[in-house]
């Protein structure tokens, strides 16, 4: 079945740098790419999707990008502000399995 | 909140004791999930429905049961047999279009069990 391994585990940026956090997956088959943002004590919400036949997509300070032959797919967030501070969560699926989620990504961005 | 709700936020249980955690949507979504959630762990799938009366394991659903009577209501009994219950339990939701579509996640239910 699908695997998804995503890195850093944790990640600490300063106030208006960018963070980039990426992930692999190990079927070829898999062709929706989801990130999930969690904030402390908060249910898991969607921020951005991608779906395998776009390369990247775009939303204000967010970004993902989807490299199929290396199977692997990133998360890009620009000018980082504090309320950008949570978990994120890649996750990947075929279309004919449930989503299957990276362990995530504890990001701080230091003020 | 957002459509799905799980109740209750926290429950507390003794060793040995099943309990039952809610999810109720109403989303209009076929399809329904629970998923556990430990620290560094990531989220991981316990049960997960696509349509009423029929359910499917997930990757940890040893311990756990679940139904599917009505399509806004799925809810998790974790048992006795669940080795280590204590954990953020996540109900989710989709619409019926295969697995490639946006979850809708609960707000969750913390489970202590001592």
């Amino acid at each position: 079945g699908e695997n998804v391994e995503q890195h850093p585990s944790t990640l600490s940026v300063q106030e208006g740098d960018s963070a980039v956090i990426k992930c692999t997956y190990s079927d070829s088959a898999s062709n929706y790419f989801p990130w999930y943002k969690q904030e402390l004590g908060k249910r898991p919400q969607l921020i951005i999707d991608i779906r395998s036949n776009v390369g990247e997509k775009k939303d204000q300070r967010i970004a993902v990008t989807l490299n199929k032959t290396a199977k692997h797919f990133s998360l890009h967030i620009t000018e980082t502000q504090p309320e950008d501070s949570a978990v994120y969560f890649c996750a990947a699926s075929t279309g004919n399995t449930p989503l299957v989620f990276g362990k995530g990504t504890r990001l701080s961005v230091i003020a | 909140d957002g459509g799905i709700t799980q109740s209750p936020k926290y429950l507390f249980r003794k060793e040995g004791q099943n309990v039952t955690l809610s999810c109720e949507q109403n989303l209009n979504h076929d399809a329904m999930y629970w998923y556990r959630q430990d620290p560094g762990q990531g989220l991981r799938l316990i049960y997960y429905s696509q349509i009423v009366n029929d359910f499917q394991k997930g990757d940890i659903a040893e311990g756990y049961s679940v139904s599917r009577e009505k399509k806004e209501s799925f809810p998790l009994t974790v048992t006795s047999a669940q080795k280590n219950p204590t954990a953020f339990y996540l109900c989710a939701s989709s619409p019926r279009t295969g697995y490639n579509s946006p979850l809708h996640f609960g707000n969750g239910t913390r489970l202590t069990v001592t």
